[in-house]
């Protein structure tokens, strides 16, 4: 069993619908991170969380340490959130970083 | 202006070559990283500096050696080039240790033949 299971694998969505993405893991972390790569190959880190909840703009990051799992939300979606969208967690002292194999998402106009 | 920089973006070489990748920040960061994308789109973790000193070298061939000259810089030389190391190459930085959030540079496509 992989470390970090992300689902969907594949998301197809219109534009203004509620997305929603989940990454579940099986090990302690001390953080983990939400990655977004578009077609054009680029890696932008979208958020960093030990707890709780964040937000930015459309998007927003949850995580429940106690059920280890994280879920990432974007409202209205927009054709310009498709992109591959990746979970990742660090993991206790050994600073490892493991990576999910992320979720493709197509937003159509 | 670039934070976290790469070159070259694409490199296209010959089995046996040796081949260098250089990557660069202008953020301040401590730490840096080389991480592989693979044709499946699955990205690893390769190597982690902190402060100029290697962190992490996760179980990869020691025909690839990371050199960081300064906090600034980590570049990735690979000898003797197999047709499985073809793959886009990620360097990244951080304040820290992964506590921080990651920023990455654009990638290098390195294709063997």
């Amino acid at each position: 069993k992989n470390e970090v299971e992300q689902s969907p694998q594949n998301l197809t969505a219109q534009e203004g619908e509620f997305i929603t993405i989940n990454c579940s893991y099986s090990v302690g972390i001390s953080a983990l991170h939400w990655l977004q790569q578009h077609p054009g190959g680029g890696i932008v880190s979208l958020f960093m969380l030990s707890s709780g909840k964040k937000k930015h703009g459309r998007l927003i990051a949850t995580i429940n340490i106690q059920e280890k799992h994280s879920s990432l939300h974007i409202t209205a979606s927009h054709p310009r959130d498709s992109a591959v969208y990746i979970c990742a967690l660090s993991g206790g002292s050994n600073y490892k970083l493991t990576f999910g194999k992320g979720t493709l998402l197509t937003v159509n106009p | 202006d670039t934070a976290v920089s790469q070159t070259p973006k694409y490199l296209v070489t010959q089995m046996g070559n040796d081949k260098s990748i250089k990557c660069e920040q202008n953020l301040g960061h401590d730490t840096m990283y080389w991480y592989k994308q693979d044709s499946k789109k699955f990205l690893k973790i390769m190597f982690s500096y902190n402060n100029k000193e290697l962190i992490i070298n996760e179980t990869v061939p020691n025909r690839f050696s990371p050199k960081s000259p300064d906090k600034a810089h980590l570049n990735l030389h690979i000898n003797s080039l197999e047709l499985g190391d073809s793959a886009v190459y990620f360097c990244a930085s951080s304040q820290g240790l992964f506590r921080y959030e990651q920023y990455f540079g654009p990638g290098t496509r390195l294709t063997v033949t």
